[in-house]
């Protein structure tokens, strides 16, 4: 079965510093998203992206984070000075037509990113 | 007013009995509405969805959808001590969709 993988699945980097996290959506999907998760709190939505743009950004995705698709099958999401509040589960998801209308996105297994 | 609300819980239910877990959101416009299941530690895995008023059943369990009172809920029959563990409510807005912070099930044994 087709799945979202996502890699690596912990990260540990210091204040300041990049991370950049890694997707390989599914192959057939166009749609492609970002969500995160701190600790005992909700899934939260960070950014879409479609035809090679972002569709759109939550008020977290600020001018430290930034999107990309380098090539046909990766999609990364890079913060490029972390804070000790970038600590979270980081959600890659992928859908073949908008997420949410009359379709579903599948989830990769996360990243657990962790700023010290 | 948050846009997606859920009971926190914890709910216990004894296992064999009927889980019944509740969501209430405020955007009229949602059109779509889901429960995924997440483990401690682990992703979202979706259950089911749901895009028409009333029931939709999948195996233990059902869906049930109000637009009219803005409410969503899910019940699990039957429910097994693997179904210990946060169930996500999520609507649609616009292309993409809002999850509210989830509900705590635990299956007594």
């Amino acid at each position: 079965e087709p799945e979202v993988t996502q890699t690596p699945s912990h990260q540990v980097t210091q204040m300041g510093q990049e991370v950049i996290l890694r997707c390989v959506p599914i192959s057939n999907h166009l749609y492609f998203y970002w969500y995160r998760q701190i600790l005992g709190q909700k899934v939260e939505f960070l950014v879409s992206f479609y035809n090679n743009e972002i569709s759109e950004k939550s008020e977290i995705f600020d001018d430290q984070f930034s999107v990309e698709r380098p090539d046909g099958s990766n999609f990364t999401l890079k913060i490029r000075s972390t804070k000790l509040e970038d600590s979270a589960m980081y959600f890659c998801a992928s859908s073949v037509g908008v997420f949410g209308v009359n379709t579903e996105a599948f989830f990769g297994q996360g990243t657990r990113l962790t700023v010290v | 007013q948050k846009e997606v609300e859920q009971n926190s819980g914890p709910l216990s239910v004894p296992e064999g009995a009927i889980a019944s877990l509740n969501c209430t959101y405020s955007d009229r416009g949602s059109q779509s509405f889901f429960w995924y299941r997440q483990y401690s530690g682990k992703s979202p895995e979706l259950i089911m969805f749901i895009y028409s008023n009333g029931d939709k059943e999948d195996g233990r369990f059902t869906a049930q959808l109000n637009k009219a009172s803005q409410y969503v809920s899910l019940l699990i029959r039957d429910s097994q001590p693997s179904d210990s563990a946060t169930y996500l409510c999520a609507v649609n807005r616009d292309d993409k969709i809002i999850f509210g912070k989830g509900t705590r099930l635990h299956i007594l044994p």
